[in-house]
Formats: structure tokens, C-alpha cells, sequence
């Protein structure tokens, strides 16, 4: 079965620096998907980035940016330039390709941003 | 930007009692998610629904869960007997996309229920 760790239960970052978010995932298939969700105070999980693991290039959007080792089955989100506004819970999940389109969740990693 | 629906926000209900959470999905995707998560724990696949019936369910979705696509926009989850550990947030998704499509799942706000 396919398992998602976050290591990291809590993390701060003053703002306009730089944080990254660790995500290291199990599976035995080949295919699959990578996502970052946020999930501000307000509750809606909100889709940050994607990565498909046939890609070797690292997603980007703005200001945020994926590690994707897929040897080592981690997926880092790199947040820079760190804005009040991206203070929330970030989960990272993990979709397979072989049957079944669920997501399995990461314990999630609550980011603080300090002003 | 489309939405996910989620009604209501919060629900709260007597140990015993039925339960139904309502959602309105995006109105052109055709597969249909609960998650739940439970206070300060991580997010827990439900069930999965496409083409009108379960394509996936967990061992938490037991006999006493049902979802229903009553009508053309709504997917509701139903709790038949609740009991005091289904207290948690609910959430509604929606994706759009085929067997190998990178479409992302949307997601509502959720709903809170609490059972007393």
C-alpha cells in the first residue's frame, strides 16, 4: 500500500525568506501523481502544485517550487519569498494510476510565517 | 472559478441519529470524493463515485455510510447511526479527468459534524 510521510509537524519562516516542506512517499508503482494542497484557517484544501512522476522536470508556479527525486520518493515544496498569506497547513498527497484515483495524505506540516 | 459546494458547515447531532452532508460537485467532473478528518489528524479517503455508483471505498466506510447522487448536481454522504468517532471534518471532492488524467481534485470547505 502507498504511504505519504511528512516529517515535519510545524515549520516557521520569517517573511520574504525562504522554507521547504519535506514529503517522502512509498509505492511500488511507476505512475503517479504529486500534489501540494493548502489549507488556510478558512478550511478549503486548496491545490498549490502538481507533478506527474513521468515528468523530470520540477513543477513551478511563482513563487512555488517542487523537489521531485523520484529514486528517492521525495517531493520537497520550496515556498520563496514567503508571504503572510501562505500561513496555513500544507499537505502533500499522492494519486496512483492503477485503479483507483484516491488521494493519500500526508500528516501535513503547519507553516508559520513570521512578520 | 468553479466550486465545490459543501452544505452545511456544521452540523451537530445526538449519538444514534442519522446524518446526511450535502455536496454540490463542479458541474462538469465526473468523479466524486468524501475525505474525512478527524481534530489534528491527517485527511482519510472515504469513498470514490463514478458513473452513479462506488468505485472505491474504504475499511472506515462501513454499512452505516451511504452516498447517493440524487440528482443531477448533488452527492450526499449519509451516516446511518452515528456514533461519537465519526465526529470529524468532512470533505467533498470532485475531479474532472479520464484514467490518466492529471486533473486535480477540487475540494469543498467541508463540514464539521460533531456527535454528542
Amino acid at each position: 500500500a502507498q504511504t505519504v510521510t511528512q516529517s515535519q509537524p510545524e515549520m516557521s519562516v520569517q517573511e520574504a525568506e525562504t522554507v521547504t516542506l519535506s514529503c517522502t512517499y512509498d509505492t511500488s508503482e511507476s505512475d503517479y501523481y504529486l500534489f501540494w494542497y493548502k489549507q488556510p484557517p478558512s478550511r478549503q484544501m486548496i491545490l498549490v502544485i502538481r507533478q506527474e512522476a513521468y515528468k523530470q522536470q520540477n513543477a513551478t508556479e511563482n513563487r512555488f517550487s517542487v523537489n521531485f527525486q523520484k529514486a528517492a520518493k521525495s517531493f520537497s515544496l520550496k515556498i520563496s519569498d514567503s508571504q503572510l498569506g501562505d500561513a496555513a497547513m500544507y499537505f502533500c498527497a499522492y494519486r496512483g494510476t492503477s485503479g483507483t484515483y484516491k488521494y493519500i495524505f500526508g500528516t501535513g506540516t503547519r507553516l508559520k510565517v513570521l512578520a | 472559478e468553479p466550486e465545490v459546494t459543501q452544505t452545511p458547515s456544521h452540523q451537530v447531532t445526538q449519538m444514534g441519529q442519522e446524518v446526511i452532508l450535502r455536496c454540490v460537485p463542479i458541474s462538469n467532473h465526473l468523479y466524486f470524493y468524501w475525505y474525512r478528518q478527524i481534530l489534528g489528524q491527517k485527511v482519510e479517503f472515504l469513498v470514490s463515485f463514478y458513473n452513479n455508483e462506488i468505485s472505491e471505498k474504504s475499511e472506515i466506510f462501513d454499512d452505516q455510510f451511504s452516498v447517493e447522487r440524487p440528482d443531477g448536481s448533488n452527492f450526499t454522504l449519509k451516516i446511518r447511526s452515528t456514533k461519537l468517532e465519526d465526529s470529524a471534518m468532512y470533505f467533498c471532492a470532485s475531479s474532472e479527468g479520464a484514467y490518466y488524467s492529471n486533473q486535480p481534485q477540487h475540494f469543498g470547505d467541508g463540514t464539521r459534524l460533531s456527535i454528542l
